[in-house]
């Protein structure tokens, strides 16, 4: 099956700090990514949806500053938390989801601590 | 009883047996449905799905069951076994973006 990679798979920053997680499709071509964030037992968490070439966009109250994300080929995105305080430590995960396709395919996540 | 936020509703049950994880789906216009086990500290995996001009499917071990009526869906496990230990999460989707439950933490117990 389809897989999507990210890294690193763990990170501890100091605040304020800016922090860069990479998503790759490894084996497919991935026209839109997706990043979602989890607090512990907490559900999944949409905060941007990006398309290849496009600017992202950010679902409503996610600074868009704060959290710049970039896709800027079929097979990687990156989003980089800016500035990072404590209350951004959570899991981040991002999806990939091919063209005309309505699966994603999910990242192991990366779980980020601010101290 | 369920809650929100900070606690997971838990589902116990004996190895062996089969367990039935449930989920309300909030917008009646979805139209693809998912479910999704994630182990601690992963990334969700796919389990099965189900598009809404269906009501049942079946995979190995596993049926998931669609009731657009009342928007609910679930998710039969068969002989669950220790390694289903996991938190399950349903998902939807009408659009571009999928929607994911509060999720319900299965504990499996010999």
């Amino acid at each position: 099956g389809a897989v999507v990679s990210q890294h690193p798979s763990r990170v501890i920053c100091k605040s304020g700090t800016s922090v860069k997680i990479e998503c790759r499709s490894l084996d497919f071509q991935a026209t839109t990514m997706f990043w979602y964030r989890q607090f512990p037992k907490q559900s999944l968490m949409l905060m941007a949806t990006s398309n290849e070439g496009s600017k992202a966009t950010y679902e409503q109250g996610v600074e868009k500053d704060k959290f710049l994300i970039n896709h800027a080929s079929l097979t990687l995105s990156t989003l980089t938390v800016t500035s990072a305080h404590p209350e951004d430590s959570s899991f981040y995960i991002c999806s990939a989801r091919a063209h005309r396709s309505y699966e994603q395919y999910f990242g192991p996540g990366t779980r980020l601590t601010v101290t | 009883g369920e809650s929100v936020g900070l606690h997971l509703p838990t589902l116990s049950v004996q190895e062996g047996d089969n367990s039935i994880i449930n989920c309300a789906y909030s917008n009646s216009a979805s139209d693809y449905f998912i479910w999704y086990k994630q182990e601690s500290g992963k990334g969700p995996q796919f389990i099965i799905d189900i598009r809404s001009n269906m009501d049942k499917r079946q995979g190995q071990r596993v049926t998931v069951l669609l009731n657009k009526t009342v928007k609910h869906l679930s998710l039969q496990i068969a002989a669950t076994q220790p390694g289903d230990s996991a938190v399950y999460f349903c998902a939807e989707t009408g659009s571009d973006k999928l929607i994911f439950g509060t999720g319900t933490r299965l504990q499996v117990f010999p």
